[in-house]
């Protein structure tokens, strides 16, 4: 089954419009990545959270990882053309470490 | 500096057929891994290498076979292709396992038909 769920699976917004995107697993994750893909092209890595309610700053996107370290959000503020594509979060458990789990990832898109 | 190079592109397979996805990192990583990726469904891991030498199955490993060549090779092999294995193919490395970020290859899009 989905070792980590993703929502929403898509997510229409206009342009300047703020956009979130969730990430849960049912088990503690020893840390969350969080991958872009634009339209036909491949995954690419955005940032990495390890700590419990750790929260990192990219322009105008935000990421946190909660406190029990089960859940993870991307947060992106006044969206632009340029932010379409589709937003994955990936986890690994200290059980499994070489596994990276992805989420079935959140697909923008920003109308002008 | 190629980074991860997936060979072929695109493929066209009949049903029964058997064929061999190529993957060459020229990064030095120790990781390496397959996914598949459908409409809907994610990144779905194949097979995983955390370094040469080792294989390791992923979530959906039936119907594969991998080989880890070398510290930079690692292909993917369908033995007898069904459709249901028509999907996008992602060849991925990494540093580590699990901890460091993965750099994904150009992808291979298989249709078996």
């Amino acid at each position: 089954g989905q070792q980590v769920m993703q929502i929403p699976q898509y997510q229409h917004v206009q342009e300047g419009e703020d956009f979130t995107t969730y990430c849960n697993s049912s088990t503690t994750l020893s840390n969350i990545q969080w991958y872009k893909q634009r339209p036909g092209g491949h995954p690419v890595f955005l940032i990495q959270l390890v700590k419990s309610g750790e929260v990192k700053k990219q322009k105008r996107l935000t990421f946190q990882f909660g406190e029990a370290k089960k859940n993870s959000s991307l947060h992106i503020t006044a969206t632009q053309t340029t932010d379409v594509g589709t937003y994955f979060c990936a986890g690994t458990r200290g059980s499994t470490l070489g596994r990276l789990y992805f989420g079935r990832g959140t697909q923008l898109t920003v109308w002008p | 500096n190629a980074g991860v190079t997936q060979t072929p592109k695109f493929q066209v397979l009949k049903t029964g057929q058997s064929m061999t996805l190529q993957c060459a990192q020229d990064m030095n990583h120790n990781s390496m891994y397959w996914y598949r990726q459908d409409p809907g469904m994610g990144l779905r891991l194949i097979y995983y290498s955390a370094s040469e030498g080792t294989t390791d199955k992923g979530e959906v490993p039936n119907g594969y076979n991998v080989s880890r060549l070398n510290k930079r090779e690692f292909s993917l092999r369908l033995e007898s292709a069904a459709p249901s294995q028509t999907s996008v193919y992602f060849c991925a490395t990494a540093w580590r396992r699990g901890d460091t970020e993965a750099f994904f290859g150009q992808g291979t899009r298989l249709t078996v038909v």
